[in-house]
């Protein structure tokens, strides 16, 4: 079983902040890792897939990058949509695993 | 538009089965591989079971919590992909979402999927 530990699991900012959220993988996964965004009361949707790759329709402010056991997913300029829970989840090796989310909160 | 739609949650008592089902419309779905994930109330995301598409098996892969319990299946008749629960615990208590898996492959040749589309989900309360 590969673990993911995901930080902050908290994190307070304003609109307009670069915030950053890390996984880090207990063995490498290449760049087999995507990120989700959860809103309360939602499903959860895809913004990041291979580590890098903006999932179509996402705004250009999120970004992802990394490779092998170290990843981050970065929001360039905070919204006010952005406010929610992010996810990131390896599908390297069964069975698939996600971490233990970020909720990034209004300062 | 891509459209997945769970349905058949609700309360049932520990031991008890029940079965899910998630209708997908405005895509070939024979074409692509499902996958369940749940979230208990208040937790994170877990992954439960995926199937893969007929072109490549239709073979599936499960967590090991429910691994013995659950099985997924799919009717590419009518784009529906299918959760048995059977066995039920008070921990399976969670929101089921199904979602469409995207196949990708990368650099090192290696393919895999990601979860491209979710349902919105049905609640499953297991509880005496």
């Amino acid at each position: 079983v590969i673990w993911m530990t995901q930080s902050p699991s908290l994190l307070s900012a304003s609109t307009g902040d670069r915030v950053t959220i890390s996984c880090r993988m207990s063995q490498g996964i290449s760049s087999y890792l995507a990120w989700y965004q959860q809103k309360p009361g939602k499903a959860p949707e895809l913004l990041i897939y291979a580590a890098s790759t903006l999932q179509s329709g996402v705004p250009s402010r999120f970004s992802g990058s990394g490779s092998g056991t170290d990843f981050t997913l970065t929001i360039s300029c905070l919204q006010s949509e952005d406010f929610a829970t992010y996810y990131c989840q390896q599908y390297y090796s069964f069975p698939w695993t996600f971490g233990q989310g970020t909720k990034v909160e209004i300062k | 538009e891509v459209q997945l739609v769970e349905s058949g949650g609700g309360l049932v008592q520990p031991g008890r089965s029940l079965r899910l089902s998630c209708t997908a419309s405005g895509f070939t779905f024979g074409d692509y591989a499902m996958s369940w994930v749940r979230q208990a109330p208040g937790k994170g995301l877990e992954w439960v079971g995926f199937i893969r598409s007929k072109a490549y098996g239709g073979t599936t892969e499960y967590a090991a919590s429910v691994k013995g319990r659950f099985t997924i299946s799919r009717d590419d008749s009518k784009s529906i992909a299918y959760l048995q629960m059977n066995s039920l615990k008070t921990e399976d208590t969670a929101v089921y979402y199904c979602t469409r898996d995207s196949r990708v492959t990368h650099a090192s040749g290696k393919s895999s999927y990601y979860f491209d589309y979710w349902g919105q989900g049905t609640l499953v309360t297991v509880s005496s």
